[in-house]
């Protein structure tokens, strides 16, 4: 089975400083796919970045940006020039490739102040 | 952005009561999925759908059954209403993009049982 560890479950911020949110997972397959998600309070979750396991080059998406280490299971979320609209839920999200359910950790929540 | 829509968005409802909460995407998705988020906690799969005429339980035992019969549509069935089931409830849909699966979120049912 497929694990997903989020082991800060809050963490604060000051406005325009950066911030990493870390997540660990295990698994036996080669092939995967990782996701961080984003729930603001009371609003829609969306996706925030996402990383397949066969590239080595970390994905970056504006301010996003992860540090994926495959061979430590490591798939940290950094955040730079935090904004007070970054305040939310992060979740990491694991996928086998070719399959069809997402496994998520436990969140952490983000609390970025002015 | 991604079209999917869940309705109601909030409900509060006595014990006993049969509910259906409704999820529809636009997206052409044939997966789709449902999950039990309780507030700040992580995500729990309680059934998923692989396409029209398929649904699955999921990792978190529920009382709840789904059905699929059009593509766009998978609702969320309590046949009797439990204090037990107040919760968040989200809907997700997904669907390859090359050799990516992405989920996409609704903006999730508040469900109170009184």
């Amino acid at each position: 089975a497929q694990t997903v560890t989020q082991s800060q479950p809050e963490m604060s911020v000051q406005e325009a400083e950066t911030v990493t949110l870390s997540c660990t997972y295990d698994t036996s397959e080669n092939n995967y796919y990782l996701f961080w998600y984003k729930q603001p309070p009371s609003r829609q979750m969306i996706l925030v970045i996402r990383q397949e396991a066969y590239k080595q080059q970390n994905a970056t998406e504006n301010r996003f940006s992860v540090n994926f280490q495959k061979a430590a299971k490591s798939f940290s979320l950094k955040i730079s020039d935090s904004q007070l609209g970054d305040t939310a839920m992060y979740f990491c999200a694991f996928m086998k490739y070719n399959f069809n359910k997402f496994y998520f950790g436990s969140g952490t929540k983000l609390n970025v102040k002015p | 952005e991604a079209d999917i829509y869940q309705t109601p968005r909030y409900l509060v409802i006595g014990t006993g009561k049969k509910i259906t909460l409704e999820c529809s995407q636009t997206m052409g998705h044939d997966k789709m999925y449902w999950y039990q988020q309780d507030p700040g906690m992580e995500l729990h799969l309680i059934h998923y759908s692989y396409g029209v005429n398929s649904t699955e339980k999921g990792d978190l035992s529920s009382e709840s059954t789904v059905s699929r019969i059009r593509t766009e549509h998978f609702p969320l069935t309590l046949e009797s209403a439990r204090p037990s089931h107040t919760s968040q409830y989200l809907c997700a849909s997904s669907a390859a993009s090359g050799s990516w699966e992405t989920q996409y979120f609704g903006p999730g049912t508040r469900l109170l049982v009184l």
